[in-house]
């Protein structure tokens, strides 16, 4: 298996609700991260985990709460979104907690905030 | 502080011509390269990757790219572009030893039939 699965892949959320994305990979790659896309942009770093670990954060709101619950799995917990949150989310790994072998990305999940 | 250009922000071909595609770092030392490729709504997809070595990199889908240290660049070519090559490209830049990338801010390739 050398895939990102990343689920959903489309999401509708009012600015009230609570909800969560998922991502998991099974390469035993021992980094995931979370990245942010808006159209016609590149991806920017959300939250790197390094061994399960939450090792960066780049100052991101706290309505956006990530879970690392072992090696394979990764989550972001939505809650009381704005509008422009809405974006691609991508998940990524690495084989160990450095860039030096580059990272897999999955396919992401579209965040349309209502 | 660490940058990422690709100073092509579109570019048009025609099928079957040939594509340089640009990307410029700065950097004090040598970086770990890529380049990643993302067709519409969706991740990207690693193409090729420069650590040390050989500066004429291979890559998927017939690319290659070229580590230029006295340039600061790695420029991402194909000899004959197909259609299917239509798509937005990436070039990243990681620091050894360090989790994290900076990526350039994108070419879109159109591919005219």
């Amino acid at each position: 298996d050398t895939e990102v699965t990343q689920t959903p892949k489309h999401l509708v959320m009012g600015m009230t609700n609570k909800k969560s994305l998922k991502c998991e990979q099974h390469m035993g790659h021992r980094a995931m991260y979370w990245y942010k896309q808006k159209a016609k942009k590149p991806p920017e770093l959300m939250f790197v985990y390094s061994y399960e670990k939450l090792s960066i954060n780049e100052s991101v709101p706290s309505r956006f709460s990530p879970e690392c619950p072992n090696s394979s799995l990764l989550n972001l917990h939505l809650h009381a979104l704005q509008p422009e949150d809405s974006a691609l989310y991508l998940c990524a790994s690495s084989q160990d907690s450095t860039a030096n072998y580059g990272y897999t990305f999955g396919s992401g999940t579209r965040l349309t905030v209502v | 502080a660490q940058s990422v250009t690709q100073p092509d922000i579109h570019i048009t071909v025609s099928e079957g011509a040939s594509l340089e595609l640009r990307c410029n770092y700065s950097y004090g030392a040598t970086p770990y390269l890529f380049w990643y490729v993302q067709s519409p709504g969706q991740g990207l997809q690693l193409l090729l990757k420069y650590f040390s070595g050989d500066t004429l990199v291979q890559g998927i889908k017939g690319f290659e790219a070229e580590f230029k240290r006295s340039q600061s660049s790695f420029n991402l070519r194909k000899p004959s572009v197909h259609w299917s090559d239509a798509a937005e490209y990436f070039c990243a830049v990681g620091l050894y030893n360090f989790n994290k990338f900076y990526f350039g801010s994108g070419t879109k390739l159109n591919v005219k039939p």
